[in-house]
């Protein structure tokens, strides 16, 4: 397995809070992204990362920002909590051998409650 | 705009069974497909990536093909067991794309 580990794994918060995911990789990959999947919606990207402080936007980045330091860490920060934030948020990381285009490896996944 | 389905949502099969799981894209510009598993309360798990020159992937009890040209790819699982049980999704990576869209997800009960 891909050595992938994301923190908090369950989180409960309130509205109007600011929350921080954090994923980590020990596979020196290149590509990060953030995932958050509903049901009836599927996996949605939220924002992927391309290399340090190389970042760029997916399909529901709105209410969010990343920030990536350092090749193993990409944080996902939610910048005022609402309820329709309430969902299951996955990482995933790729190696980028063939740019973006490589075998996506995904986290455990956080449980995130908006109250 | 892309658009993957996979059918059937659900499939409830007896132990020892062979089957296939269906995906389909509207559109056959895609670079790669990607099958996954995810199990209950858990992340997902990569099974095959199929890039779009190949035709077929095999690992182990499992076999997965590519039609670009209808749009079709397969899942084959030979020899089902319990443990096969899961939600199986299916993924396209569009060519000048970065993003992956996914299929809705089969939900796969193996009963013993």
């Amino acid at each position: 397995d891909a050595g992938i580990t994301q923190s908090p794994r369950h989180k409960v918060t309130e509205t109007g809070t600011p929350v921080t995911l954090r994923c980590h990789q020990t596979e020196n990959h290149r590509y990060m992204y953030w995932y958050r999947q509903d049901p009836g919606h599927g996996l949605r990207l939220i924002h992927y990362s391309y290399g340090v402080k190389d970042t760029d936007k997916g399909e529901v980045s709105d209410g969010y920002s990343v920030s990536r330091s350092k090749t193993e860490d990409f944080l996902l920060t939610l910048e005022s909590a609402t309820s329709s934030q309430t969902s299951v948020y996955f990482c995933a990381i790729s190696d980028g051998t063939s740019g973006v285009y490589n075998e996506q490896f995904f986290g455990p996944g956080t449980r995130l409650t908006v109250l | 705009k892309q658009e993957v389905t996979q059918i059937p949502a659900a499939l409830s099969v007896p132990e020892g069974e062979n089957l296939v799981l269906n995906c389909s894209f509207t559109d056959s510009a895609i670079y790669n497909l990607q099958w996954f598993r995810q199990d209950p309360g858990k992340g997902l798990t990569s099974l095959l990536l199929i890039q779009s020159s190949q035709r077929e992937q095999t690992s182990g009890r499992l076999n997965a093909s590519l039609d670009k040209s209808s749009g079709r790819s397969t899942l084959y699982i030979a020899a089902s067991q319990p443990g096969d049980s899961a939600t199986y999704l299916c993924a396209t990576l569009d060519e000048g794309n970065y993003q992956l869209i996914w299929g809705a997800g089969t939900k796969l009960i193996i009963k013993p």
